[in-house]
């Protein structure tokens, strides 16, 4: 069965302080991973789609890489607004569906 | 450029009340998608449609149906609800399909629908 999990559940950081987030997952034939970012009362915003082992994406302080089994999430001196639950997916064999995470909740104080 | 909206944002229901949550985007997206999101888990997929007339089932399918009458829109309806059915439901579309087409894949997600069964 198709499964995605995150870790560390929650992590707090402080300004400035580099770290990574992962997501582990087992899929028949990866299709696509995904990286959301969640703010409160709010619907995932779409950072990055991965598609083959090796592949890398950057968006300002946010870097996602890619394995065979995993995925990262790299930020790098992070700021307040960097706060948020930071979702993963992954399509794996079932077509139309994402598998998600149950996120990261990461927060940045200064 | 509105992206994906929904309506309404709260609702309160009683047991065996029915109701139907309104999605709608403008971004000419052929696919769209319901998921519910409940604390400590992940998104779930309740249906979703692969263009207009055309809808299938996720993985959380019993207790709601859909209808995908225009592009632009698709709907959510609880027939019967039930207080198991207490979540926040997101809407998404995106303009190609995860798994079958490489690239432009993303969803892009609604605000989200509080809905509280008692």
């Amino acid at each position: 069965e198709d499964q995605v999990t995150q870790s560390p559940e929650a992590l707090r950081l402080q300004e400035g302080e580099s770290s990574s987030l992962n997501c582990s997952y087992t899929v028949s034939g990866l299709r696509g991973l995904f990286w959301y970012r969640q703010d409160p009362g709010k619907g995932p915003e779409f950072l990055f789609t991965l598609y083959s082992a090796g592949e890398e994406k950057e968006k300002e302080r946010l870097k996602a890489t890619l394995t065979k089994k995993e995925s990262f999430l790299h930020i790098t001196a992070p700021k307040p607004e960097d706060s948020a639950t930071y979702l993963c997916a992954v399509r794996g064999s079932t077509l139309g569906r994402l598998y998600f995470g149950r996120g990261t909740q990461l927060t940045v104080w200064p | 450029n509105a992206g994906v909206t929904q309506t309404p944002k709260f609702r309160v229901l009683k047991t065996g009340q029915s109701m139907t949550l309104l999605c709608a985007q403008d971004m000419n997206h052929e696919y769209m998608y319901w998921y519910r999101q409940d604390p400590g888990m992940g998104l779930r997929l309740i249906h979703y449609s692969v263009g207009e007339g055309t809808t299938a089932k996720g993985e959380v399918p019993d207790g709601y149906n859909v209808s995908r009458l225009k592009k632009q829109n698709f709907l959510l309806g609880l027939e019967s609800a039930a207080p198991s059915q207490t979540s926040v439901y997101f809407c998404a579309s995106s303009p190609r399909l995860a798994g079958v087409h490489r690239g432009r894949s993303e969803q892009y997600f609604g605000p989200g629908t509080r809905l509280t069964v008692t």
